[in-house]
């Protein structure tokens, strides 16, 4: 079946630091791939998304890029802030039975520091 | 405003009592999704509605059940077959197939 792997966190940064997250997936046919953002207690939030290969999505600095010859989708920023300190999530959507879900990795928790 | 609602934030509940979640959107999504989260294990799927009337069981469904009488609605009820109740709740929808989700506040569910 579809899976989603993500590195293990926390990944602890000073502020102003390179962010990486690896994202690797299997997954039968061609899935579409997300990143989510969920803060303390609250639900998840659509970071960006890509829908092919080789698409990039990109949004409040976080890029990603749909590489399906190494099945990955990794989430990078230049220079990350306090406020990025979250859970971040990795997942694709594909298809069982002409319906569509969405499988998640386990999450990386972010953590910023002044 | 459009979104999802989901209602109570916190609930807390005896051992071996039934109890509803509620999920509400009014974004004119088809599906709608039921997910449970646990601390280090992302996401799971309980179950998923794509048209009203309609629903399939998810990855761990047991112990769950759902109803969509209505396209804004999917309750979940945690029945007192499911063995580890505690747990925190999201609720997402979206337009159609391969189309991204979108994610209510949650309910965290405390069962003592």
């Amino acid at each position: 079946g579809d899976s989603v792997t993500q590195m293990e966190g926390p990944v602890t940064l000073s502020e102003e630091a390179f962010l990486t997250i690896n994202c690797t997936y299997t997954a039968t046919g061609y899935p579409s791939l997300f990143w989510y953002v969920q803060y303390p207690g609250e639900g998840l939030q659509l970071l960006l998304k890509a829908t092919k290969a080789d698409d990039k999505g990109s949004n409040k600095g976080f890029e990603a890029t749909y590489r399906k010859e190494t099945t990955s989708f990794h989430l990078e920023k230049g220079s990350v802030q306090v406020s990025d300190s979250a859970v971040y999530f990795c997942a694709l959507s594909d298809r069982t039975g002409g319906y569509s879900t969405l499988t998640f990795g386990k999450g990386t928790m972010l953590l910023v520091s002044p | 405003d459009g979104g999802i609602t989901q209602s109570p934030k916190y609930l807390f509940r005896k051992e071996g009592q039934n109890v509803t979640l509620s999920c509400e959107q009014n974004l004119n999504h088809d599906a709608m999704y039921w997910y449970r989260q646990d601390p280090g294990q992302g996401l799971r799927l309980i179950y998923y509605s794509h048209i009203v009337n309609d629903f399939q069981k998810g990855d761990i469904a047991e112990g769950y059940s759902v109803s969509r009488e209505k396209k804004e609605s999917f309750p979940l009820t945690v029945t007192s077959a499911q063995k580890n109740p505690t747990a925190f709740y999201l609720c997402a929808s979206s337009m159609g197939q391969g189309s991204e989700q979108y994610f209510g506040p949650g309910t965290r569910l405390t069962v003592t």
